[in-house]
């Protein structure tokens, strides 16, 4: 069974400031979809990015970008530059295939603080 | 993406009886989800409802319990019944664009 592990229940960085979330997963699949999600206090789920297993190269999003490494089934998050909007919940997702439909298997999330 | 709305927002109900929640999407999805989060913690799948077929649920959960209905591709209710204080939680529903999902704002619901 697949599983999603986020090893950092709380984490805080400076504003203007670089902080990387880690996330690992485990499957014994080959082509997957992973994504980090943002949960704002009292707010709506956000996408932020994702990565296609087959893709090599990193995605980036403007300031957030994610070091993919496959091998290791790794799956880290970079916020470049902090915002202190960027004060959120947030949640490493891997994304199962099956029978024509698919489903997240979420991680237990990190909670980021952004401080002034 | 996609516009996703909840009705209710939050709801406080007596043990033993029945709240539907509503989702709403501003556009014609296939798949929709419903989850369950606890304040503070992560999600928990508990049913793909996709049009057109009946709704899959995932271990631990039934459909007595929570029915779920899929009347169109922009709506979808979930029913939780005959509630206990265990029930309370934040209900989200999501849909499902390509391989993205995208979600409601939940519903806080508390059992009294």
């Amino acid at each position: 069974a697949q599983t999603v592990t986020q090893s950092q229940p709380e984490m805080s960085v400076q504003e203007a400031e670089t902080v990387t979330l880690s996330c690992t997963y485990d499957t014994s699949e080959n082509n997957y979809y992973l994504f980090w999600y943002k949960q704002p206090p009292s707010r709506q789920m956000i996408l932020v990015i994702r990565q296609e297993a087959y893709k090599q190269q990193n995605a980036t999003e403007n300031r957030f970008s994610v070091n993919f490494q496959k091998a290791a089934k790794s799956f880290s998050l970079k916020i470049s530059d902090s915002q202190l909007g960027d004060t959120a919940m947030y949640f490493c997702a891997f994304m199962k295939t099956f029978s024509g439909t698919y489903k997240y298997i979420f991680g237990t999330g990190t909670r980021l603080k952004v401080l002034a | 993406s996609a516009v996703i709305s909840q009705k209710p927002s939050r709801d406080i109900c007596q043990r033993g009886t029945s709240l539907t929640i509503q989702c709403q999407v501003d556009s014609q999805v296939t798949m929709m989800f419903w989850y369950r989060q606890q304040p503070g913690q992560s999600l928990t799948l508990i049913a793909t409802a996709n049009q057109g077929s009946e709704a899959t649920y995932e271990s631990g959960f039934v459909i007595d319990k929570f029915p779920i209905s899929r009347p169109n591709l922009t709506f979808s209710t979930l029913t939780v019944s005959n509630m206990s204080p265990e029930d309370s939680s934040i209900y989200l529903c999501s849909v499902g664009l390509g391989y993205e999902q995208y979600f409601g704002p939940g519903t806080r619901l508390t059992v009294t």
